[in-house]
């Protein structure tokens, strides 16, 4: 059973393109999180997700940032026109739909230059 | 005053040491989360509860649900247990984190 994958694992993207980071979850879980953190800052919450459906945001950023988990495919975190304070290791993680222990991905280095 | 303080932040200790984490919060949760990143970045669960005391290998976790305070606990430490450890408190499905703990252990 592979664990929690994410692509790509490095992202470099030039201020003002966008990054599209993937998530996909553990097979059997329909609950997917993503965090955000920053360098030398702890893990922070962003979103959580269900399939089609946006269960808890408080964490996205109002602008720019926005996530989805089609019915079929990865979950997917969007940053439009992105900017070097943007720059962050993104973590996904997936749980079952009973229960709340969670698997992490590797996580997605964004660099923006 | 943040959510969930863990201490120390830093930790030096030679190998064979028994070591100890600890992490307070202060919101109701349902289950307490410790997580190990590594230097490459990546995240492993360690531990889920919500009381009382599990545990895995030389890893001991405990609970005090009326305390809001938890531990992990190293026994015989080895160097490749050098990390960081992460406490995550769960309400619902949200996790909020603490700092950290930087974690080295020298043979």
């Amino acid at each position: 059973n592979a664990g929690v994958m994410q692509n790509p694992r490095h992202l470099v993207r030039r201020r003002g393109q966008e990054a599209r980071l993937r998530c996909s979850p553990m097979k059997g879980h329909s609950h997917v999180y993503w965090y955000r953190q920053l360098p030398e800052e702890g893990l922070k919450f962003m979103v959580y997700l269900q399939k089609e459906n946006i269960i808890d945001e408080s964490g996205m950023p109002k602008e720019r940032f926005s996530a989805e988990f089609p019915k079929e495919g990865p979950s997917i975190l969007r940053i439009q026109q992105v900017v070097r304070g943007d720059s962050a290791a993104y973590f996904c993680a997936s749980s079952p739909p009973q229960g709340y222990e969670q698997y992490f991905g590797p996580g997605t280095r964004l660099t923006v230059t | 005053k943040n959510e969930v303080e863990q201490s120390p932040q830093n930790l030096t200790a030679q190998e064979g040491e028994f070591i100890t984490i600890n992490c307070s919060y202060s919101v109701g949760i349902s289950a307490l989360h410790w997580l190990q990143q590594h230097p490459g970045g990546g995240i492993v669960s360690l531990f889920m509860l919500s009381s009382g005391k599990k545990k895995h290998g030389r890893l001991i976790a405990t609970i005090n649900i009326q305390e809001k305070h938890s531990s992990l606990h190293i026994t015989a430490s080895h160097p490749r247990d050098s990390a960081v450890y992460i406490c995550a408190v769960g309400s619902g499905s949200r996790l909020t984190f603490g700092e950290g703990t930087q974690l080295t252990v020298n043979p």
